[in-house]
């Protein structure tokens, strides 16, 4: 089951700050995040595993609320190198839980200075 | 540079040929995915290997595709009678360990155009 991102494109100006979203219909084992610019190879940025769990990278952090099947990602003081598109990838908990992470269609983040 | 590696960055094939797609894993790593990108469209999960070993293949197409990852070597992805549908940028990503919840390292991708 695909997860739904949202939104599908945000334009910003350096310096502001965004939320992308990634939810899914079945429960999740863990959500892991990817930011791919043109042409290039998707680059791992973090991973979540557990409900509730937040983690940061730099002005990057992502939550997950397993309640919710839910996880945001979280870009603050957005710099021109995070422009790109990002791609929340999942895997399931129990018997539907593959190896293969199944992604969404991604969120075109484009910022401006 | 440790990175996954994938050649050739670049293939052309006329429709009918076969097209064959590299993945040299991160130094250490002895798991393997495909993945497939059409334009526009999020990453879409082929096949996991081992070495020697098809774990899952459950998003492969029935017919034309075919993956291995020998004791030596790189893995190989096989694509049988090219069509026009199988354009599309092939990504393999590499862990240290079995998957669920590892993460998984890209490489820069093969770009298949089919004439």
């Amino acid at each position: 089951q695909q997860p739904v991102q949202s939104p599908q494109a945000v334009i910003l100006r350096e310096g502001e700050d965004a939320v992308i979203n990634c939810s899914s219909s079945k429960a999740l084992y863990s959500v892991h995040w990817y930011r791919q610019k043109h042409g290039e190879a998707p680059v791992f940025l973090m991973i979540l595993l557990k409900g509730g769990e937040q983690k940061g990278h730099e002005k990057i952090s992502a939550s997950f609320n397993e309640k919710k099947q839910q996880s945001s990602l979280y870009l603050t003081a957005s710099q021109l190198s995070y422009s790109g598109t990002y791609f929340c990838g999942t895997q399931l908990v129990g018997g539907g839980g593959a190896d293969g992470l199944t992604f969404g269609k991604g969120t075109h983040l484009i910022i401006q200075p | 540079n440790a990175g996954v590696m994938q050649n050739p960055r670049h293939l052309v094939r006329r429709r009918g040929q076969e097209a064959r797609l590299r993945c040299s894993p991160m130094k250490g790593h002895s798991h393997v995915y495909w993945y497939r990108q059409l334009p526009e469209e999020g990453l879409k999960f082929m096949v996991y290997l081992q070495k020697e070993n098809i774990i899952d293949e459950s998003g492969m197409p029935k017919e034309r595709f075919s993956a291995e990852f020998p004791k030596e070597g790189p893995s190989i992805l096989r694509i049988q009678q090219v069509v026009r549908g199988d354009s599309a940028a092939y990504f393999c990503a590499s862990s240290l360990n079995r998957g669920r919840g590892e993460t998984q390292y890209f490489g820069p991708g093969t770009r298949l155009l089919v004439l």
